[in-house]
């Protein structure tokens, strides 16, 4: 069984380019999560899926963030006009549904590195 | 925004010793989970607390959970130079698949 997977594993862009940064969850796994991750912080929340649909996209810093998972399972995070700031760890996590709801234990990716110069 | 603060948030300790690293938290919780990073990378699961809960065990993993509070401790006993990592505390507020509010983490590390 494998575990979340994220291409690329490095990712190096430069300042106004466009970005796309993919994500594998677990097969089966209903919920998706995007998070991000600065130097010495905490991941940070930034959008969550429930099936294909966003279930909470609060955490999106702007309108030039967007992600997509049009079948359910594979997610994109898509960043325009990237800055030097979105310079960080993008971590992927996916977790399973239950009728009750379950523990909410998420399994996490090892993360696509965005450095932009 | 970030929910949690671990304390300290350095840690180093000789092998064998035990470490213990502290998480306080603002909201109200369903359960109460810490992760290991190892090299900013990939965060690994490690133990989840319920918030009807207070104490649970792991191998050689202790967690307490006070909701009174508001914090949590997580003890790693007989301490190995492989548990040199950061460890995070996250918090969810309500039951099912909610995201997580993570920490700042505690670095940890382990001298053989």
């Amino acid at each position: 069984g494998a575990g979340v997977s994220q291409t690329p594993s490095n990712k190096v862009t430069e300042k106004g380019k466009y970005v796309e940064l993919r994500c594998d969850p677990i097969s089966g796994h209903t919920a998706l999560y995007w998070y991000r991750q600065s130097l010495g912080q905490g991941p940070e929340f930034l959008i969550y899926f429930q099936g294909t649909g966003a279930a909470d996209d609060s955490g999106l810093p702007n309108d030039r963030f967007f992600a997509v998972r049009p079948e359910g399972s594979v997610s994109t995070l898509k960043i325009q006009r990237t800055e030097r700031g979105d310079s960080a760890v993008y971590l992927c996590a996916s977790s399973k549904t239950s009728p009750s709801g379950g523990d909410g234990e998420q399994f996490f990716g090892p993360g696509t590195r965005l450095t932009v110069l | 925004s970030q929910q949690g603060e671990e304390d300290p948030q350095a840690l180093s300790i000789q092998e064998g010793e035990n470490a213990t690293m502290n998480c306080s938290y603002k909201t109200s919780i369903n359960n109460l989970q810490w992760y290991r990073q190892n090299s900013g990378r990939g965060l690994v699961h490690l133990i989840l607390i319920r918030s009807n809960e207070r104490e649970k065990h792991s191998g050689r993993l202790r967690v307490t959970l006070d909701t009174s509070k508001k914090s949590s401790s997580l003890l790693i006993t007989a301490s190995r130079a492989a548990d040199t990592a950061s460890y995070f505390c996250a918090t969810d507020a309500s039951s099912g698949n909610t995201p997580l509010v993570f920490g700042k983490g505690t670095r940890l590390s382990v001298i053989a």
